[in-house]
């Protein structure tokens, strides 16, 4: 079935350094990509997303370009600031596992200051 | 227009017990999905519903079942919790019927059995 992979965290950085959190998926079709951030004791909120290949996916400084001959969305991000310090969570949807959204393990980042 | 709404926001419930969580989705979206997220497992798929039918059930027992009703609004329904039950409970709703879009979430609904 359909599968997302990311990197494992926590991620820690100071502010204003580069972001990038890897993120790899398995699917049969066209899935539709996407980017999802929990900050504490909320529920998911959609950073992102991407619906076909090659489409770059941006918000608030956050890129992600689906990319399906490496079938990878990477998130990146120039400079970071302490307020994204949040989990990031990669998923996909509309593929084989068709209405659901098949979400990553979540990739904690903590920003310094 | 309003976001995705959960009722209650937390919960403590015993062993034994059984419970009902609500979803109100946005106006206008017909798919509801319902998600379990542990520090464990993640976020685990449960079951989604478009216009009151059930379309895709994930892995859990039958104890977690679910519905929506006419007007789209959702519920959730855990029998004789156990332990393990303990979770943040996701609703997210879908404007169209089909997988390609994205999912709104509402802020969850904090289950703890004791």
């Amino acid at each position: 079935g359909d599968s997302v992979t990311q990197m494992e965290g926590p991620v820690t950085l100071s502010e204003e350094a580069f972001l990038t959190i890897n993120c790899t998926y398995t699917a049969t079709g066209y899935p539709s990509l996407f980017w999802y951030v929990q900050y504490p004791g909320e529920g998911l909120q959609l950073l992102l997303k991407a619906t076909k290949a090659d489409d770059k996916g941006s918000n608030k400084g956050f890129e992600a370009t689906y990319r399906k001959e490496t079938t990878s969305f990477h998130l990146e991000k120039g400079s970071v600031q302490v307020s994204d310090s949040a989990v990031y969570f990669c998923a996909l949807s509309g593929g084989t596992g068709g209405f659901k959204t098949i979400f990553g393990a979540g990739t904690r980042l903590f920003v310094k200051a | 227009k309003a976001g995705v709404t959960q009722t209650p926001r937390y919960l403590i419930k015993t062993r034994g017990q059984q419970v009902t969580l609500s979803c109100s989705p946005i106006s206008g979206h017909r798919s509801v999905s319902w998600y379990q997220q542990t520090p464990g497992q993640g976020l685990q798929f449960l079951f989604e519903y478009f216009s009151e039918t059930q379309r895709n059930k994930g892995n859990f027992p039958g104890r977690f079942s679910g519905r929506q009703f006419s007007n789209s609004r959702s519920e959730m329904n855990v029998s004789t919790l156990e332990l393990g039950d303990s979770a943040l409970y996701l609703c997210a709703s879908r404007e169209t019927g089909t997988g390609y879009t994205e999912a709104f979430f509402g802020q969850g609904t904090r289950l703890t059995v004791v």
